[in-house]
């Protein structure tokens, strides 16, 4: 299956401390996303990293990428209460089928 | 202002109707696909579309039905056959780059009630 897994499926955090998500995949990717959804919105693309780079950043966001664990992790750095949101990974197959598969998502509550 | 745009925002449809919903981008992108959301969960893919006159059934397409008869529409009509069509609908968009995903975009969704 193409679709990712996030790792943790909730995770609550203080403003200003870092969040870590986790995802994990089974087929060999081309690239591999990362999206963020608002409650009740649309998912809003952060960051794509392909399959030959290893660390990517963002502003406050870096993402890695580890082909031979088939996983990839997003941090979030000195969070704030408007990162509050569902985070999701999307990886995209090397056979790839035109599929945009997402998993369940991590939410992530960051208090003030 | 390039982007997707699905309409309407909320939509009620009584069991036992068909309802229709938009999704149009100006974006000039190749691919577009419909999602379902179910409170807290992910999403759940319905269609997708790489190209014009070209559409593939994805996870859950039993009561759904899609076209693709311009590259800026999309639209996805919920019939009757779907036992459970209370949900969250989300219509993306995306740039194909040598075969593979890039950038999705994403419209604002509709919540369809059925009452």
């Amino acid at each position: 299956s193409q679709q990712g897994e996030e790792d943790p499926q909730a995770l609550s955090i203080q403003e200003g401390e870092n969040a870590t998500m986790n995802c994990s995949y089974k087929t060999s990717i081309n690239n591999l996303q990362w999206y963020r959804q608002n409650s009740g919105r649309g998912l809003v693309h952060l960051i794509l990293i392909r399959s030959n780079e290893r660390e990517k950043h963002s502003g406050r966001l870096r993402v890695t990428l580890d082909t031979s664990k088939k996983s990839s992790s997003l941090l979030i750095t000195a969070s704030r209460a408007a990162d509050t949101a569902s985070y999701f990974c999307a990886p995209i197959g090397s056979g790839n089928t035109g599929k945009l598969i997402f998993g369940q998502g991590t939410t992530l509550q960051v208090k003030p | 202002d390039g982007g997707i745009t699905q309409s309407p925002k909320y939509l009620f449809r009584k069991e036992g109707q068909n309802v229709t919903l938009s999704c149009e981008q100006n974006l000039n992108h190749d691919a577009m696909y419909w999602y379902r959301q179910d409170p807290g969960q992910g999403l759940r893919l319905i269609y997708y579309s790489q190209i014009v006159n070209d559409f593939q059934k994805g996870d859950i397409a039993e009561g759904y039905s899609v076209s693709r008869e311009k590259k800026e529409s999309f639209p996805l009509t919920v019939t009757s056959a779907q036992k459970n069509p209370t949900a969250f609908y989300l219509c993306a968009s995306s740039i194909r780059k040598d075969r593979w995903n890039t950038e999705a975009f994403f419209g604002q969704g509709t919540r369809l009630t059925v009452v």
